[in-house]
């Protein structure tokens, strides 16, 4: 089974601070990575989908990178706010899977205190 | 805005009762997913299905069943559930692909005592 890690496993950082978070996937064997955001009590939601090496995507204070060569993908907070408080989820899709396979990593928690 | 509904946010049931979990999403996705959710574990797929009637055993598929016999409509089933089914079940959908992005159920929190 291909495995997705994620570091740290959780984060508390003051409101205003940057941030940054880690999703590793194995290098040899990639075609997309996928990064979610889920908010306690609601349904994770989409933030970026990334295919190319060098790929840098960004939604407002939200941005992330992606190294397949190296097989990595940051995600950066600039200025984190009380409402960025969620788990931060990476998925890697393989290629030459039988179905549309995505790999979820564990998750990075993130708590912004105010 | 695409729409993934699930039956019901909480449940709890008896070991050995069979278990139906629905999932419908309004966007006319190919691809739904079924996961479960424990701590520590993320989120582990249990089975995918890519079009009507069809099914694909994700990681984890001992213990459960899915159905899919309209393209909206995707049901998990545990045939006869067990303690270490107590968990949070997501649904999700997508267009057919691994670029595009998945949208997600609310979630159905499991309890089997």
């Amino acid at each position: 089974i291909l495995n997705v890690e994620q570091s740290p496993q959780s984060l508390h950082v003051q409101e205003g601070d940057s941030t940054n978070f880690t999703c590793s996937f194995p290098s040899s064997n990639f075609y997309a990575l996928h990064w979610y955001r889920w908010e306690t009590a609601k349904s994770p939601e989409a933030l970026f989908v990334m295919t190319l090496n060098g790929d840098e995507k960004k939604k407002g204070r939200i941005s992330a990178t992606l190294n397949t060569k190296e097989g990595y993908s940051y995600l950066y907070i600039k200025g984190s706010q009380p409402e960025d408080s969620a788990t931060y989820l990476c998925a890697s899709s393989p290629e030459k899977t039988s179905y549309d396979k995505v790999i979820f990593g564990p998750g990075t928690s993130l708590s912004v205190i105010p | 805005d695409v729409k993934v509904t699930q039956s019901s946010r909480y449940l709890v049931k008896r070991t050995g009762e069979k278990v139906f979990l629905e999932c419908v999403q309004d966007m006319d996705h190919e691809n739904m997913f079924w996961y479960r959710q424990d701590p520590g574990l993320g989120l582990r797929l249990i089975y995918f299905s890519y079009d009507v009637k069809m099914k694909e055993k994700g990681d984890i598929p001992e213990g459960y069943s899915v159905s899919r016999e309209k393209k909206e409509r995707f049901s998990l089933i545990l045939e006869s559930a067990s303690t270490n089914q107590t968990s949070m079940y997501l649904c999700a959908s997508s267009l057919a692909g691994t670029v595009y992005e998945q949208y997600f159920g609310p979630g159905t929190r499991l309890t089997v005592t």
